[in-house]
């Protein structure tokens, strides 16, 4: 079975500055998805970015950019010029392409409280 | 479009008490899950959905069943609570995968307090 480990259970960052939250996974297939769950005192769970196995480009959202490193299983968030509002959870997630018995279910990392200093 | 709703959003129960907590989705998904968010522990999957009438348990379902008899809703009971099912309680729905990724999309949650 696939597992997430988020080594980091908080991080804090300097307003403006730059974090990256690190985030590895296990599994023996060569295809699936990854992901990062953003999740703020409101509790609503909010896709940060995705990233597909198969391709070898990072993926990028405006301040939000990912370091995919497939070989050492690595999937690692950075988020530059941090501001107040990204203080938050944030989870890494991982989905198979195969049926999985058709859940297609995501499995979550146990996720990093960010906390962002003025 | 309201997306993924949860409801309640609150619920305080006794030890031994019932309750059914609905999601309803306007997305036309397929795919319905519920998760349980525990302190450290990230979201693990209870029960989930493939199409309507169908449901499937996921890692943790002890205690908890679940029906979908319309597609777009999505409930889950407890016939017993225990104050371990005290929780958050998160639903979740998708699109049947074709090609690309085809995101979750999650309710707002529900918090549950079991005494």
């Amino acid at each position: 079975a696939q597992t997430v480990t988020q080594s980091q259970p908080e991080m804090s960052v300097q307003e403006a500055e730059t974090v990256t939250l690190s985030c590895t996974y296990d599994t023996s297939e060569s295809d699936y998805y990854l992901f990062w769950y953003k999740q703020p005192p409101s509790r609503q769970m909010i896709l940060v970015i995705r990233q597909e196995a198969y391709k070898q480009q990072n993926a990028t959202e405006n301040r939000f950019s990912v370091n995919f490193q497939k070989a050492a299983k690595s999937f690692s968030l950075k988020i530059s010029d941090s501001q107040l509002g990204d203080a938050a959870m944030y989870f890494c997630a991982y989905r198979s392409t195969r049926s999985q018995g058709g859940s297609e279910k995501l499995v979550f990392g146990k996720g990093t409280k960010l906390t962002v200093n003025p | 479009n309201a997306g993924v709703t949860q409801t309640p959003k609150f619920r305080v129960l006794k030890t031994g008490q019932s309750m059914t907590l609905l999601c309803a989705q306007d997305m036309n998904h397929e795919y319905m899950y519920w998760y349980r968010q525990d302190p450290g522990m990230g979201l693990r999957l209870i029960h989930y959905s493939v199409g309507e009438g169908t449901t499937a348990k996921g890692e943790v379902p002890d205690g908890y069943n679940v029906s979908r008899l319309k597609k777009q809703n999505f409930l889950l009971g407890l016939e017993s609570a225990a104050p371990s099912q005290t929780s958050v309680y998160f639903c979740a729905s998708k699109l049947r995968w074709l090609a690309g990724v085809n995101e979750q999309f999650f309710g707002p949650g529900t918090r549950l307090t079991v005494l």
